[in-house]
Formats: C-alpha cells, structure tokens, sequence
C-alpha cells in the first residue's frame, strides 16, 4: 500500500453527469497534485494544492474543479462530462519540502468511464 | 516553461541486451529529475531520482546537464522490465514561492522485453 488512497477506483457515467473523485494523501504530506492519463495525451498536470490551498494550475478544464480539505484529503469535481473525459485519473502527494527531492507517491487511480 | 521530452513512444529489446530509453529537457534552472515506471495502467512507481544516484533493479540514470539529458539505462534487460516509463522534472520552488514541486512528465515510453 503505497498510503495514497483513490476511490472509487471504477467509474461509469453518461455524458452531461457529474462526478466526484476522491483522493486521501500519505499520511504526513500536505501537497496533493491530480493528474489525468489517457493513450493520446500521456499524463497531464491538473492542479495542485498545498494544506489547503491552490497551488498550481495546469491544464484543467473550467468545467472541472477541485479543493483539499482540512483534514488534507482532496476531491476532483467532474461536470458536464463528455466522452473525451473518459481517463484515468491519479492523485499523488509528495512531502513538503522546498523542491521535490524525494518524488511523488501516487495513488492506484480512477477509471472514468464516460457513455 | 519546462518540457521533458521522451523521443521514443516505443521501444523493444531482446532480453540480456542493454536498454537506454532517452529523456531530454529543458529547463532554465536546477531540475530535478525523475524516472517513474508504470506496470499495467497500474500506479506509478518512483523507479530513480537523480538526486540520489541510486541504482534500482539495475537501472541507472546519469544527469548531463550539457545535453540536458537523463537517459535511462540498463545492461542487461529482463522480460520483468516490460512497462510504461516516464522521465520527470521538478522545477522546485520558484522565486515566486509557487510551484512547490509539480512535476511535468514526458510522453512516456512502452519498453517491451521479447524473450
């Protein structure tokens, strides 16, 4: 068990559904990034937070969003889906320490499913 | 803005023979750099880090910041080594106090060991 938890780990949906993905980072890490994988376009930085707040923003459609909590787990929210949303999507969260120097730990995924 | 460049989406070897699969970057400041592997859409797994100089599972991975290269190498492949790799960079943390450690990926590279 990497400690980066992600549920559901399946999900199905119809185009114009919202969804929401859940993530619960390592025990002790306060920064949390999401990431979407798909064939064409690889992984692809979402947004990060850090104890709470937005971090950086990378390519997120303003059709999603997303927050961390107090307790520092976080939750992406999905709307007005469409077939092209249809992903695996990856939630990591790494120690905070100025730089990066010991990686990410990443979660198993959801798999998004859109019809 | 910081690019990480894996040239090869694919790449097969037959197993005992070496393996490089190239990473290049670009990036103004002091990088950091990493290699995840990827196993089946399974999660992603910090494979090195150049920080570390570490050897894992016989991969290493030589930071030339002449080339801005970190190519990942191994002697002797074995058919285990099949998956996804990704090359990796942090830009840390910047002037600015943002961007506490997100990380742009490459495309990836599928690595396919034959028997």
């Amino acid at each position: 068990d990497s400690g980066v938890t992600q549920t559901p780990k399946h999900l199905i949906t119809a185009t114009g559904q919202r969804v929401t993905l859940r993530c619960s980072p390592r025990s002790g890490d306060l920064s949390v990034y999401w990431y979407q994988q798909s064939l064409d376009q690889g992984l692809q930085f979402l947004i990060q937070y850090y104890n709470g707040e937005e971090r950086a923003k990378g390519n997120i459609l303003e059709r999603f969003s997303a927050q961390q909590f107090p307790d520092l787990h976080s939750e992406l929210n999905l709307s007005s889906l469409e077939l092209g949303d249809s992903a695996l999507y990856f939630c990591a969260s790494s120690v905070s320490a100025p730089g990066l120097l010991y990686g990410y730990t990443f979660g198993s995924g959801t798999r998004l499913t859109v019809v | 803005a910081q690019r990480v460049t894996q040239p090869e989406k694919l790449l097969s070897v037959f197993k005992g023979a070496p393996v490089e699969l190239k990473c290049n970057y670009s990036y103004s400041g002091s990088p950091e750099l990493f290699w995840y592997v990827q196993y089946s859409r399974q999660r992603l797994q910090l494979l090195l880090r150049h920080i570390s100089r570490e050897s894992i599972k016989g991969f290493t991975a030589d930071l030339n910041k002449g080339e801005t290269s970190f190519h990942l190498k191994k002697p002797f492949a074995q058919e285990e080594d099949s998956a996804m790799y990704y090359c990796a960079l942090s830009e840390g943390v910047n002037a600015g106090g943002t961007s506490y450690g997100k990380l742009t990926f490459g495309q990836g590279t599928i690595l396919t060991v034959h028997p």
